[in-house]
């Protein structure tokens, strides 16, 4: 069983600030993915990592396998990034997904 | 950009009723899911499917849950017969291969009453 754990559940920003979520994980894994819930209940995949960094636009997601740990950073916020991140990860075994309980970001202009 | 098609967007039913959720993958993937996500709570996994057959299921899937892909386009997850717990929003998902990321789509909000 492999157990995800966010944090913070909450986070309120002002445009512009460099925002921090970190995931943790109880059990080695091949891979994390980081996704973005709209408020409408949608959901999108923001990053697959498996290793070291990627970035995309103003969103970068760092790993690091040894400490089950990954960080999402979203840089110069804007109201628009106002949506929950989730943190989800395989099973021990099979792909299935465990998903952490979300960090809900609400970033103020 | 390729995306997975859930319909309808929101259902409303009766409790004991059966219900039929739809979900059009993006063509070329071979993995397809179902997830949900009763309000206010963590999403959870249901059922993976892979090679026209079920690969896992969850605990939540039980017998009155069955999934089916019957024209190599739509796949389907259908709720024998629902219960108030089934309210929840449903998730499908779809990934190209067992390393690719996944895709998502909007979901169907299921309220039964």
């Amino acid at each position: 069983k492999n157990e995800v754990e966010q944090s913070p559940q909450n986070l309120t920003a002002q445009e512009g600030e460099f925002i921090t979520i970190n995931c943790s994980y109880s059990v080695g894994i091949s891979a994390l993915h980081w996704l973005q819930q709209h408020p409408g209940g949608g959901i999108v995949s923001l990053f697959m990592l498996s290793s070291g960094k990627k970035k995309h636009g103003r969103l970068i997601a760092t790993i690091n396998i040894q400490e089950k740990h990954s960080s999402l950073h979203i840089t110069a916020s804007h109201p628009r990034d106002s949506a929950v991140y989730i943190c989800a990860v395989p099973k021990s075994s099979g792909d299935k997904l465990t998903f952490g309980t979300g960090t809900r970001l609400a970033v103020r202009p | 950009e390729p995306e997975v098609t859930q319909t309808p967007s929101h259902q409303v039913t009766q409790m004991g009723q059966e219900v039929i959720l739809r979900c059009v993958p993006i063509s070329n993937h071979l993995y397809f899911y179902w997830y949900r996500q009763i309000l206010g709570q963590k999403v959870e996994f249901l059922v993976s499917f892979y090679n026209n057959e079920i690969s896992e299921k969850s605990e939540i899937f039980d017998d009155q849950f069955s999934v089916e892909r019957p024209d190599g386009s739509n796949f389907t997850l259908k709720i024998r017969s629902t219960k108030l717990e089934d309210s929840a929003m449903y998730f499908c998902a779809s990934r190209e291969g067992s390393l690719n990321g996944y895709t998502f789509g909007s979901g169907t909000r299921l309220t039964v009453v």
